[in-house]
């Protein structure tokens, strides 16, 4: 098993544009979590799905922030426009049955 | 909602010393707790979970845990720590509602520097 896989693994960008980070569950998980760290607020969740389905957003800090999961396979969190508090390492995290957690290697985002 | 908090930011050992890392919770219903690790430049990996069942909870690498429903703590063990045990940790919870778990809310991290 591959583990959660998640890709960029490092992004810089320059404020302003678009970034789109992906993510690819354990095959078979129903649940996926997107995470953000930083270290004045360390771990936050941003939003979870069961089952493709948007479950809880009630993380995501604003608009600019959206997240999809068009399949059970893949998942990406997108950030339009980017700003430079958005820096952080976001986490994808995949579980069986919402109980056990497998996280991915993190996306290091830079915004510029 | 729930929330966890960690008593200590910072902590160093010498190594073979005892560590006892602290973590409370605050939820009224069903929990499961958990604690990670995260090594410098690493993702979290998982140290150790409890569910239900024995509140004693041995993980890897040596370390366990103790659930104490009374005082909604979760406090991290380990005997006699090594230097390769230099990391950020973590306690996690998440609530058991009728509907299945939700996400993971996580203590702010401690982080544990053991000096040779």
């Amino acid at each position: 098993d591959a583990g959660v896989i998640q890709s960029p693994r490092h992004e810089v960008t320059e404020m302003g544009q678009e970034v789109t980070l992906r993510c690819k569950p354990i095959s078979g998980h129903d649940y996926l979590f997107w995470y953000r760290q930083t270290m004045m607020r360390g771990l936050e969740l941003l939003i979870y799905f069961n089952n493709n389905v948007p479950i809880d957003d009630s993380g995501m800090p604003e608009d600019r922030f959206s997240a999809k999961m068009p399949n059970a396979s893949f998942s990406t969190l997108k950030i339009q426009p980017s700003e430079p508090r958005d820096s952080a390492v976001y986490f994808c995290a995949s579980s069986g049955r919402g109980y056990g957690y497998t996280f991915g290697s993190g996306t290091r985002l830079t915004v510029v | 909602a729930q929330s966890v908090s960690q008593h200590n930011h910072h902590v160093i050992l010498s190594e073979a010393a005892s560590l006892e890392l602290g973590c409370n919770y605050s939820y009224g219903g069903t929990v499961n707790l958990f604690w990670y690790v995260q090594y410098p430049g690493q993702h979290l990996q998982l140290l150790l979970k409890y569910f239900s069942g024995d509140p004693l909870v041995k993980g890897i690498k040596g370390f366990e845990a103790e659930f104490i429903k009374s005082k909604f703590s979760f406090n991290l063990r380990k005997p006699s720590v090594q230097w390769s045990d230099t990391a950020e940790y973590f306690c996690a919870v998440n609530a058991i509602s009728g509907g299945g778990a939700d996400g993971l809310t996580f203590g702010k991290g401690t982080h544990l520097i053991i000096q040779p």
